[in-house]
């Protein structure tokens, strides 16, 4: 699996977007971009995922440069429970996923 | 998506002892999936249990330690043998869907506290 290189920590205003990069530089053709969260003391929770194209849920939208090297996960209006830790995962279908240290995020009233 | 549930949801062991951990899924999967949560860090998978065949280990996770049972489609065990303080740690099951993408549903995990 393609090593993911993520923000250690991010901070954003409740109701403003919040954009969290990842680098994938060495992602391969059939590897897709995965994002979970882990909201404290739960489980990791699926956010999105995606190849090539920008997919959009109704929880977030992801952003997939042309190339595939880097990725970003939007939450268009963050609100307080959106305050989790977010791993970003290169991987392809059936493969295991590889967490790596993810991106603190606090959103903040 | 798929419900997942996990039992116990937490325990305090002592040195030496065994306990065994229980996943159940609300449909029928192939790929089931175990990791641990040591405090503070990120999620390491533990092992792959496929129905019917046996689990793979990752590296640094040996059967012995570990054993898996995964006698149907919607249920899965994992059992943290002879434990030490160091596996005091979140252990958490997880399903993958492929229909739907690939992605994986995770359950709410067990707090376990080896003294």
């Amino acid at each position: 699996d393609a090593k993911t290189t993520q923000p250690p920590s991010m901070d954003c205003a409740e109701g403003r977007a919040a954009n969290l990069p990842c680098n994938h530089s060495t992602i391969s053709g059939n590897e897709y971009v995965y994002w979970y969260r882990q909201i404290h003391s739960q489980g990791p929770q699926y956010i999105i995922h995606g190849l090539k194209n920008n997919e959009t849920n109704e929880m977030a939208s992801l952003i997939i440069t042309e190339d595939r090297k880097s990725s970003t996960l939007i939450l268009p209006h963050a609100t307080l429970r959106d305050t989790a830790v977010y791993y970003c995962i290169a991987s392809s279908y059936g493969n295991k996923l590889v967490f790596g240290a993810g991106t603190i995020l606090r959103v903040k009233s | 998506s798929a419900v997942i549930s996990q039992k116990p949801s937490r325990d305090i062991c002592q040195r030496g002892t065994s306990l065994t951990i229980q996943c159940q899924v609300d449909s029928q999967v192939t790929m089931m999936f175990w990791y641990r949560q040591q405090p503070g860090q990120s999620l390491t998978l533990i092992a792959t249990a496929n129905q019917g065949s046996e689990a793979t280990y990752e590296s640094g996770f040996v059967i012995d330690k570990f054993p898996i049972s995964r006698p149907n489609l919607t249920f899965s065990t994992l059992t943290v043998s002879n434990m030490s303080p160091e596996d005091s740690s979140i252990y958490l099951c997880s399903v993958e869907i492929p229909s739907q993408g690939g992605e994986q549903y995770f359950g709410p995990g067990t707090r376990l506290t080896v003294t």
